[in-house]
């Protein structure tokens, strides 16, 4: 079975502070796809970014940085100088996927974190 | 840009009552998912599609089924709606391999 544990339930910081997100997960599998997806006030899950479990490097875009360590099955996600607008609910997810890196879909997601980003 | 729509933002019903949510995507995706958020308890997967006619239950299906007749259109019933399926529903599509994209979610209160 898969889990996805979001360990911080929520986080408030002020703006302009750098905020870690944590994430860590189980599966048996060898072979499987990380996810982070940002939720904001309108509800719609907006997509950030998919890892492939053979892929560690580090990831950055913008202030969004993702570091995957598979040591300790962890995906974590941080903001740099984080605003307003970052605020959100930030959800983790996880889908297996065969032998051959097909993913099979099923997205299993943490319980999500909810980030209050004050001016 | 992927548009995934779902008939309503907001609903209410009574116990009992035949409840369907609409979910239509217009990219073509093959696969449909149909989750429920609950605080606390992230997003769990009722059903999905990997394609048209084609159903396979997810980790919560009890009380639920599902329809997709044509490839754009996934819609999830509740046969007799309950008090503990009060819920926000979503619905998510991807084409195969790819990344599922979301629609903006029903709120569903039955009373």
């Amino acid at each position: 079975a898969q889990k996805v544990t979001q360990a911080q339930t929520e986080i408030s910081v002020v703006e302009k502070e750098d905020v870690t997100l944590d994430c860590v997960y189980e599966t048996r599998d060898t072979t499987y796809y990380l996810f982070w997806y940002k939720q904001p006030p309108s509800g719609e899950l907006v997509f950030l970014i998919r890892r492939n479990s053979f892929d560690e490097q580090n990831e950055i875009s913008g202030r969004y940085s993702w570091n995957f360590q598979k040591s300790t099955s962890s995906f974590n996600f941080t903001i740099t100088a984080s605003q307003v607008v970052d605020s959100a609910v930030y959800f983790c997810a996880l889908s297996a996927a065969n032998a051959g890196g097909t993913s099979y879909g099923k997205l299993t997601f943490g319980q999500g974190t909810i980030l209050t980003v004050h001016p | 840009d992927v548009k995934v729509t779902q008939s309503s933002r907001y609903l209410v019903k009574r116990t009992g009552e035949k409840v369907f949510l609409e979910c239509v995507q217009d990219m073509d995706h093959e696969n449909m998912f149909w989750y429920r958020q609950d605080p606390g308890l992230g997003l769990r997967l009722i059903y999905f599609s990997y394609d048209v006619k084609m159903k396979e239950k997810g980790d919560i299906p009890e009380g639920y089924s599902v329809s997709r007749e044509k490839k754009e259109r996934f819609s999830l019933i509740l046969e007799s709606a309950s008090t503990n399926q009060t819920s926000m529903y979503l619905c998510a599509s991807r084409q195969t391999e790819d990344t599922q994209y979301f629609g903006p979610g029903t709120r569903l209160t039955v009373l």
